[in-house]
């Protein structure tokens, strides 16, 4: 077991231009998240997925945002035509379907655009 | 729609004391309760998840207690040292939906 991770940790990207995150969940894990937080709140929902299946999605998600999930392992989060609004902390966890579902947090890809 | 606040935004307190953190939310249709712990620029860690049916859970110096019908829970964390500076957040699940509502957290210095 060796946690949620994310790549990159860190990205700065001017206005305009797209960026892809990446989250690799823990292995037996078959429900991922990707949550949003700016500085001093809490994180908030944009989307999940069972196994391969993207099956909510939250407003925020607007349409310059896709999340992918093949083969319901590792689990990609594309912003298009960037905008400064969109600077955050973008955190991704995983947990496997059971009775409590404790959510894993990986570090979070700090994403700031100029 | 489910609103989750915390209070204190900011705690600091001398090594040794104990403290009571507490989160409140609107809607009692909960079907858990996590507490999260945050230190700066990292992840979320989970310190303790109550069930709805659960009156509280305990973890080392951590004890978390939860009312429904009330709307409240409290993180308690006894002989606090200065390693448990963190920010630490509240998070419900409502009813049948899978995404947790996280409050805006309660940032605490314990000083030594």
């Amino acid at each position: 077991d060796t946690g949620v991770s994310q790549d990159p940790r860190h990205k700065i990207t001017k206005r305009g231009q797209n960026v892809t995150f990446r989250c690799d969940p823990i292995s037996e894990h078959n429900r991922l998240y990707w949550y949003r937080q700016t500085l001093g709140q809490g994180p908030e929902f944009l989307t999940y997925f069972q196994n391969e299946a993207q099956l909510e999605k939250s407003r925020l998600l607007s349409d310059r945002f896709s999340a992918e999930r093949p083969k319901g392992s590792f689990s990609t989060l594309e912003i298009q035509r960037t905008e400064q609004g969109d600077s955050a902390m973008y955190l991704c966890a995983s947990t496997k379907i059971a009775t409590n579902e404790k959510l894993f947090f990986g570090s979070g890809t700090q994403l700031s655009v100029l | 729609k489910q609103e989750v606040t915390q209070i204190p935004a900011a705690l600091s307190v001398p090594e040794g004391e104990n403290l009571v953190l507490n989160c409140s939310f609107t809607d009692s249709a909960i079907y858990n309760l996590q507490w999260f712990r945050q230190d700066p620029g990292k992840g979320l860690t989970s310190l303790l998840l109550i069930q709805s049916s659960q009156r509280e859970q305990t973890s080392g110096r951590l004890n978390a207690s939860l009312d429904k019908s009330s709307g409240r829970s409290t993180l308690y964390i006894a002989a606090s040292q200065p390693g448990d500076s963190a920010t630490y957040l509240c998070a419900v699940r409502t009813g049948s939906a899978r995404q947790l509502t996280f409050g805006s957290g309660t940032q605490l210095t314990v000083l030594p």
